[in-house]
């Protein structure tokens, strides 16, 4: 079964840095695609960044490029998110998914919830 | 950026009723178009991929159509299971997706 578990969410000031990762299990992790996708509390889904399965190909969302990183461990199933500068108004839950083979975001995890604040 | 205009914004049908979720790009997609359900508190389930693949394990009640600019998502003979967000997703230039649609029940 596939699973992803996202961790290392929390409350953080303005400025501040954070952060998450994403555990994965129940699939040959070096083999696929991940991506973070957000959702701001009652709002619809925002794409942040992808990451090839080698780390080779890497994008961002324009609303965090320079400020977030994308990483990913294979020999440890994690994927990984660095976010820096945070402001208000990246407050949302982030959900780690594996990009499907054909296309989409096959599996989510369940989210880890970001808020910003003084 | 691609943007995506989903309509209704929410959609209230009774139980049997058959469903229909519209989605426009504003450029062509060339079927780059996924759909997705989003229970409450629960996190969004693939179930159309190519704008008319069903993913593994989504009922059949559920298809996707079109081409071009313009996609839908039929649910057929509605369930009370069903009642939740949809939001369509284009996948042809960097992921972005629509606003959302609430369904409900009457």
């Amino acid at each position: 079964e596939v699973q992803l578990v996202e961790s290392g969410g929390g409350l953080v000031q303005p400025g501040r840095s954070l952060k998450l990762s994403c555990l994965a299990s129940g699939f040959t992790f070096s083999n696929y695609g991940m991506n973070w996708i957000r959702q701001a509390p009652g709002k619809g889904l925002e794409w942040v960044a992808s990451i090839s399965s080698s780390s080779s190909y890497i994008y961002y969302a324009d609303t965090v490029k320079g400020r977030f990183t994308i990483s990913r461990d294979n020999a440890k199933n994690t994927l990984y998110l660095q976010m820096t500068s945070l402001r208000s108004e990246d407050t949302a839950l982030y959900y780690c998914a594996r990009q499907g083979p054909p296309g989409g975001f096959d599996y989510w995890g369940q989210g880890v919830m970001v808020t910003v604040s003084s | 950026d691609i943007q995506m205009t989903q309509s209704p914004a929410s959609l209230s049908a009774s139980l049997g009723e058959t469903v229909t979720i519209e989605c426009r790009a504003s450029e062509d997609i060339y079927n780059g178009l996924a759909w997705y359900q989003q229970k409450p508190g629960k996190s969004p389930q693939l179930l159309i991929y190519n704008a008319n693949s069903l993913h593994t394990g989504v009922p059949s009640r559920f298809s996707g159509s079109g081409s071009g600019t313009q996609y839908s998502l039929k649910i057929n003979s509605l369930q009370s299971e069903d009642v939740a967000s949809y939001f369509c997703q284009q996948y042809y230039n960097y992921p972005t997706f629509g606003g959302g649609t609430k369904l409900e029940l009457k």
